[in-house]
C-alpha cells in the first residue's frame, strides 16, 4: 500500500506570493492533518479534514486554509507569504477521525522557503 | 491545554550503546505515538502505543497511562538511529500535541 504523497517536496517563494501544497492520503484513509514544522516553534497543527469537512484548525493567520476532496486528497495555501511561513510542511493520514484507532501516518514533507 | 515532556534534550552514545527517551504528559491518553524524524524530515512511525509494552526489533515501548509516562528504549544502537525522536498525544479535538523532541547523535 503507497504511504502518504506529498507535493512539491521543495519550493522557494518570494514575498508576498502564495502557494499551494497538496497531500495524497493513504488509500481508504479518509482524514488529513497539516503540521507546520520550524526550528523555532517546533510542530504545529493547521487543520485537519475529515470527508471534506474542516473538523479542527490550529491558531494559524487566515492566510493559511486549506481544502479535501471526495477522493480524500487534500491542499493547503499560503497566500501573501511572509519570511516566517519558511518551513517544513507535514501532512498526515489516518483511517479514523479520534478514537483508538486513529494512528497517524505522515508524508515526507513539502520544505518551504520564503524569500 | 495537554502538556507533553521529553527528555533528555539531546543525547550522544557511541555505536552499540543502549539508551532509554522518556515522555511525561499531563493528561489522560488514548492516543500516543513515538516518531523518528529523519535527517530529511520524514517522521517514521515506530510505535502507537496508548497503554502497555510493544517491540520491534531493537526498538521497545511502554506506556504507563496511570502514571502519564511513556519510555521508548533503543538497543545496540546503529549509526541509522541518529536523529530526533518524537512522542506526540492526541487531545480532544484530534490534533496531535507534539514534545519538543529528543535530539540523538550515534557515534561510530
Amino acid at each position: 500500500k503507497a504511504g502518504v504523497t506529498q507535493t512539491p517536496r521543495y519550493l522557494i517563494k518570494t514575498r508576498g506570493q502564495q502557494v499551494t501544497l497538496s497531500c495524497s492520503p493513504i488509500s481508504g484513509h479518509r482524514s488529513v492533518s497539516w503540521y507546520q514544522q520550524t526550528p523555532g516553534q517546533g510542530l504545529q497543527f493547521l487543520f485537519e479534514y475529515f470527508s471534506e469537512t474542516q473538523r479542527n484548525k490550529g491558531n494559524f493567520p487566515g492566510r493559511f486554509s486549506g481544502r479535501q476532496f471526495s477522493n480524500s486528497r487534500s491542499e493547503m495555501n499560503v497566500s501573501t507569504l511572509e519570511l516566517g511561513d519558511s518551513a517544513l510542511y507535514l501532512c498526515a493520514s489516518s483511517q479514523l477521525q479520534g478514537g483508538p484507532g486513529n494512528e497517524q501516518f505522515f508524508g515526507p514533507g513539502t520544505r518551504l522557503t520564503v524569500l | 491545554g495537554i502538556q507533553v515532556e521529553q527528555s533528555p534534550p539531546d543525547l550522544i552514545l557511541q555505536e552499540g550503546a543502549n539508551s532509554t527517551l522518556r515522555c511525561n504528559f499531563s493528561d489522560s491518553v488514548n492516543n500516543l505515538q513515538w516518531f523518528h524524524q529523519n535527517p530529511w524530515g520524514q517522521l517514521i512511525n515506530l510505535f502507537y502505543i496508548p497503554s502497555g509494552t510493544k517491540q520491534n526489533g531493537r526498538l521497545s515501548a511502554t506506556t504507563v497511562a496511570t502514571e502519564r509516562y511513556s519510555l521508548l528504549y533503543i538497543s545496540s544502537s546503529q549509526t541509522t538511529d541518529s536523529g530526533v525522536y518524537f512522542c506526540a498525544l492526541m487531545d480532544s479535538n484530534y490534533q496531535l500535541i507534539w514534545g519538543a523532541g529528543t535530539k540523538l547523535i550515534i557515534k561510530p
